[in-house]
């Protein structure tokens, strides 16, 4: 299995402009989670889908958030519009409920000018 | 509610020496308990986990960690560092759901001393 795929690995946008990011999830995974990681609060949980149906949104920080997940594979997390403060790494990833514990995707490296 | 407290953010051993790495755990109901590990530029991965089988768990690269309600730790040690086990490592909690949402530790961040 090729793990949980992000793209892109690194965005780099001006502030106002919507930002989308992307994830396919390991194939026969049930569930999958968006994270943002920065320096200041460390790695934060934004939001988790359990088959393609949202079940937690509380970590979103704002309404420029949202988050879709169309079908079992595939799932985007959009900023609109984005801002400095929103420069951070973002995580996916997948789990099933017979598999303890999450396997990461490798991130995307996003920074607001 | 859970929470892990990791204490210290950054800890420098030699090459060769006790690696120990510490956290504690908060939990209303019987944790499931995870260390994952974060080389640079990359994502995290699961090193070993805690799922209320033994109470003593190994993991890849030669990590353990243990299980000690009494004292609510989970600790994790490797006996003889390596130069390539530098890295960030983030102890995390989840309810006893398998896909209870997994809550973050802030990272311990290991060097190692040739």
């Amino acid at each position: 299995d090729a793990g949980v795929i992000q793209s892109p690995r690194h965005e780099v946008t001006e502030m106002g402009q919507e930002v989308t990011l992307r994830c396919k999830p390991i194939s026969g995974h049930d569930y999958l989670f968006w994270y943002r990681q920065t320096m200041m609060r460390g790695l934060e949980l934004l939001i988790y889908f359990n088959n393609n149906v949202p079940i937690d949104d509380s970590g979103m920080p704002e309404d420029r958030f949202s988050a879709k997940m169309p079908n079992a594979s595939f799932s985007t997390l959009k900023i609109q519009p984005s801002e400095p403060r929103d420069s951070a790494v973002y995580f996916c990833a997948s789990s099933s409920r017979e598999d303890y514990g999450y396997t990461f995707g490798s991130g995307t490296r996003l920074t607001v000018v | 509610a859970q929470s892990v407290t990791q204490l210290g953010s950054h800890v420098s051993v030699s090459e060769g020496a006790l690696v120990l790495l510490r956290c504690n755990y908060s939990s209303s109901v019987p944790p499931y308990l995870f260390w994952y590990v974060q080389y640079p530029n990359q994502g995290l991965q699961l090193l070993l986990k805690y799922t209320s089988a033994a109470t003593l768990v190994k993991g890849i690269n030669g990590f353990e960690a243990e299980f000690k309600k009494s004292e609510t730790s989970f600790h994790l040690t490797k006996p003889s560092a390596h130069m390539s086990d530098a890295a960030e490592y983030f102890c995390a909690v989840s309810g006893y759901s398998s896909a209870s949402k997994i809550i973050f530790g802030s990272g311990t961040r290991l060097s190692i001393r040739p």
